[in-house]
């Protein structure tokens, strides 16, 4: 069974502050995908990463994965108050995602 | 205009009652799945589609049902509804490049008493 744990699950941060979330996953997949999801609202693709070393950056976000640790990163550059929302890395099992439990984040001045 | 909705946006009902999910989609998709979302632990799978003729249970399928009315219409239901069912439910759709990138509709909010 394909699980994919986050951490951390909660993260309040300072903006123009640094941090990075971690994606890990239980079994061999090379489709990883990252969303994110405002209070009430569905999901919002930010990033597809399909082979291992893909790196990708959108704004203060950027997003990587090592395919062979099975493990995805989502590295957040000087946040801003904009950024706080929730988070969820999810994995291709071969027929459907299998996300995380999310990370929420709240970046306060 | 989106291009996958869900009707109803909201719903609450109550315990034993029967309830239908729609969702339908212009992206020209084969591929379509129903999630349910709880606070905490994330999205898990329902059921899922990948063509008309073709159903699957994904890991939480009990107590639910589906029906691939036509490749845009993919309906979810409950057919005797429980408190513990109360949850966001998502479908979505996808295509069958190698990509599987998967297009979410905006919600059903069910609340059941």
């Amino acid at each position: 069974e394909l699980k994919v744990e986050q951490n951390p699950l909660f993260l309040s941060m300072q903006e123009g502050k640094n941090y990075t979330i971690y994606c890990n996953y239980s079994t061999t997949s090379d489709r990883l995908y990252w969303y994110r999801q405002d209070p009430g609202k569905s999901l919002e693709s930010l990033f597809v990463l399909l082979s291992n070393g893909a790196v990708k950056q959108e704004g203060r976000l950027m997003a990587s994965l090592d395919t062979k640790a099975r493990l995805s990163t989502l590295h957040i550059t000087a946040a801003v108050h904009d950024l706080s929302a929730t988070y969820f890395c999810a994995v291709y099992s071969g027929y459907a995602l299998n996300f995380g439990k999310g990370t929420s984040l709240l970046v306060t001045p | 205009d989106a291009d996958v909705t869900q009707t109803p946006r909201n719903r609450i009902t109550k315990t034993g009652k029967r309830i239908m999910l729609e969702c339908s989609q212009t992206k020209g998709h084969d591929r379509m799945y129903w999630y349910r979302q709880d606070p905490g632990l994330g999205l898990r799978l329902i059921y899922y589609s990948f063509d008309v003729k073709d159903i699957n249970k994904g890991e939480i399928s009990d107590g639910y049902s589906v029906s691939r009315q036509a490749q845009a219409k993919f309906s979810l239901s409950l057919e005797s509804a429980i408190p513990n069912q109360t949850a966001l439910y998502f479908c979505a759709t996808s295509d069958e490049t190698s990509v599987h990138e998967q297009f979410f509709g905006p919600g059903t909010r069910l609340t059941v008493l």
